[in-house]
């Protein structure tokens, strides 16, 4: 099946410093990647959509400046938590359409990072 | 914003009984999802079920659909402790933009 990784899986980081998230689809090319935040116990909430080599799309109330989202190829999206806080603390999860797939409704989801700000 | 509504929200069981977990949901729908996530973890695909079927199977899970209620159950049957996890439902809407909204989830424990 199709694979998508994420690295860092987890990371500690203090208040004010940037993060960065990358979401790779290992054996498959993805237009489109979506980003999704989960708080503990909670769903998961989508963030914005990556389509690559275009500009984010943003869901109502995620700030784009502060989540800096870019699919620079058709395997890799990388969100950028800038000016990090504590209450951005919370479990990233990115997913991935497989392009040209057996069934192109599935996303494929990484395994998450866990991001915590001190 | 979330639209998906699941019950119960949590739910405790002894191994070899069935779990029956329902999600509603408020737009119309291309398709309906169900996903499992291990504690921390990211998301499994379970089975995805077509606004146009009614029920599918896939070994011990069995899933329904009911647009008229705009509702959906995951029925997992003969459950072991491994079953233990929280399962999503997830619809796309109505148009082909591959947005997932997810309902709230229910958190299975299953007893050995």
């Amino acid at each position: 099946g199709a694979v998508v990784s994420q690295h860092p899986s987890r990371v500690i980081c203090k208040s004010g410093t940037s993060v960065k998230i990358e979401c790779r689809s290992l054996d498959f090319q993805a237009t489109t990647m979506f980003w999704y935040r989960q708080f503990p116990k909670k769903s998961l909430m989508l963030m914005a959509t990556s389509n690559e080599g275009s500009k984010a799309t943003y869901e109502q109330g995620v700030e784009k400046d502060k989540f800096l989202i870019n699919h620079a190829s058709l395997t890799l999206s990388t969100l950028t938590v800038t000016s990090a806080h504590p209450e951005d603390s919370s479990f990233y999860i990115c997913s991935a359409f497989n392009v040209g797939g057996g069934r192109p409704n599935e996303q494929f989801f990484g395994p998450g990072t866990r991001l915590t700000v001190l | 914003s979330q639209q998906g509504e699941e019950d119960p929200q949590a739910l405790s069981i002894q191994e070899g009984e069935n779990a029956t977990m329902n999600c509603s949901y408020k737009t119309s729908i291309n398709n309906l999802q169900w996903y499992r996530q291990n504690s921390g973890r990211g998301l499994v695909h379970l089975i995805l079920i077509r606004s146009n079927e009614r029920e599918k199977h896939s070994g011990r899970l069995r899933v329904t659909l009911d647009t008229s209620k705009k509702s959906s159950s995951l029925l997992i049957t003969a459950s072991r402790a491994a079953d233990t996890a929280s399962y999503f439902c997830a619809t796309d809407g109505s148009g082909n933009t591959g947005k997932l909204i997810f309902g709230q989830g229910t958190t299975l424990q299953v007893k050995p």
